[in-house]
């Protein structure tokens, strides 16, 4: 199993952040998926994980602004985050694992983004 | 619950033995904890899981151990690929459901 990351490297304070993990070498209705950022320099940060089924869980911290969905025709999950401040600037990663969301063995390459004007 | 790694950063020689601890705020279930490896520029590398089961090709010189609040991570014989980030995880029912430790860096001597 393949990820890889897509979406804006940039986006503007207050705007949203919308990025998709495509997934090949298995289907996106087989694993249970996941979102992991890491600002520069620093330690890294659940933001939120979907299962198989389309049960979603989210970092309270991001709740009231975070959406995490699947597009199975497409074989992708995707984040989106609302209202966005520099604070979310960081490296999102998508994972995923076979068996749980308690840890995640598949790792995309991640992907900056900066939020700034 | 908070996951506080030690020591922050740790300085050894290829050869040697490598200790890194995560301790938890309160007492957690092994099944759900785990270590993970980072390097530059990389994304993290899930190396054990359910506190002491390696993952898939992750060499034996890697071992993980504990439980209640205490758990490690041991290198028996540090290789040079494996001065990097170590990161522990726990997935539990508090808010938030899944965090990280800080992490060690593991550094060349």
């Amino acid at each position: 199993v393949q990820l890889q990351e897509s979406g804006p490297g940039l986006v503007w304070p207050s705007e949203t952040l919308s990025l998709t993990c495509t997934v090949s070498g298995g289907s996106v209705t087989t694993y249970h998926w996941t979102w992991i950022r890491q600002p520069p320099g620093k330690g890294l940060e659940w933001i939120g994980s979907i299962y198989y089924g389309g049960t979603t869980q989210y970092n309270p911290s991001l709740k009231s602004r975070l959406i995490i969905s699947m597009d199975t025709s497409k074989n992708q999950f995707s984040l989106q985050l609302e209202s966005v401040t520099a604070a979310d600037t960081a490296v999102y990663f998508c994972a995923g694992d076979k068996f749980t969301t308690a840890w995640s063995f598949y790792w995309g390459q991640g992907t900056l983004v900066t939020v700034s004007s | 619950i908070v996951l506080t790694q030690s020591p922050g950063t740790l300085s050894l020689s290829p050869g040697e033995r490598a200790t890194l601890s995560c301790r938890a705020s309160q007492n957690i279930r092994s099944n759900f904890f785990s270590w993970y490896q980072q390097k530059p520029g990389q994304a993290p590398r899930l190396l054990i899981y359910a506190a002491s089961s390696r993952a898939v090709g992750i060499p034996d010189r890697f071992s993980g151990s504990g439980s209640g609040t205490d758990f490690t991570l041991t290198v028996s014989r540090l290789e040079p690929e494996d001065f990097a980030v170590y990161y522990c995880q726990y997935f539990g029912t508090s808010s938030p459901p899944n965090t990280f430790g800080q992490g060690t860096k593991l550094e060349i001597k």
